[in-house]
């Protein structure tokens, strides 16, 4: 089993429409999530963090739930600009030694 | 400042040559990882070099696969006897050890083995 796993898609969702991806891991044990977004052809960047409580950045709303193990991001809004690849990113333990693991990512397609 | 560059940009070579690989990153920062990435695939962890510690090899393919760092400077991915499977972008990034999170990612390095 992958440690991070998501949904490769392609999610293919109209201008304005509310989008929603999740990812689980498999290290319970794991303290630190994140989303990076890559363009095609392009390198990943950081999109945001997710924190425990959930977090909001602009349209985008990232929660953890722990018990589950998932992670999820919601798009609000959707724009043609959002298409891209929505890779979850997990911090491998023990503690943060800085070994981000990678899902495969989940292709979102915004048309107009 | 200026970002993580890696070069080439473009490798073609063929079946069984040696390839090299060069990653500059970000001045100052401590951690340095190599990915590959395969035409529509995730990222697929290779090394990683954290300051002077010994560095993770784990997600190393095989023996044909190496890598080097000198300091917290410059690293390069060396891949001998090249294979048509090893044909992939590979992606560099760096973070410094403040914000191990944020990892800053060269263009990449597409290789092509024929």
């Amino acid at each position: 089993r992958k440690e991070v796993e998501q949904d490769p898609g392609p999610f293919n969702v109209p201008e304005g429409a509310t989008v929603a991806f999740n990812c689980t891991y498999s290290n319970s044990a794991s303290q630190s999530f994140f989303w990076y977004r890559q363009d095609c052809r392009k390198e990943p960047k950081l999109l945001m963090s997710v924190y425990s409580s959930g977090n909001e950045d602009g349209r985008f709303t990232a929660q953890l739930n722990r018990a589950s193990q998932y992670i999820s991001l919601l798009i609000r809004d959707s724009k043609l600009s959002d298409s891209a690849t929505y890779l979850c990113v997990v911090i491998s333990p023990p503690g943060n030694t800085g070994k981000l693991i990678f899902g495969q990512g989940t292709t979102l397609q915004v048309k107009p | 400042g200026a970002g993580v560059s890696q070069s080439p940009s473009n490798k073609v070579t063929e079946k069984g040559k040696d390839v090299e690989l060069r990653c500059d990153p970000i001045s100052g920062h401590t951690a340095l990882y190599w990915y590959r990435q395969r035409l529509g695939q995730g990222l697929e962890f290779l090394i990683y070099f954290q300051g002077n510690s010994a560095p993770d090899k784990s997600g190393l393919p095989s023996d044909r696969f190496s890598a080097e760092r000198t300091g917290e400077s410059v690293s390069t991915l060396t891949i001998q006897r090249t294979q048509q499977e090893d044909s992939a972008v590979y992606l560099c990034a760096s973070s410094s050890r403040q914000l191990i999170e944020t990892q800053y990612f060269g263009p990449g390095t597409r290789l092509l083995v024929l």
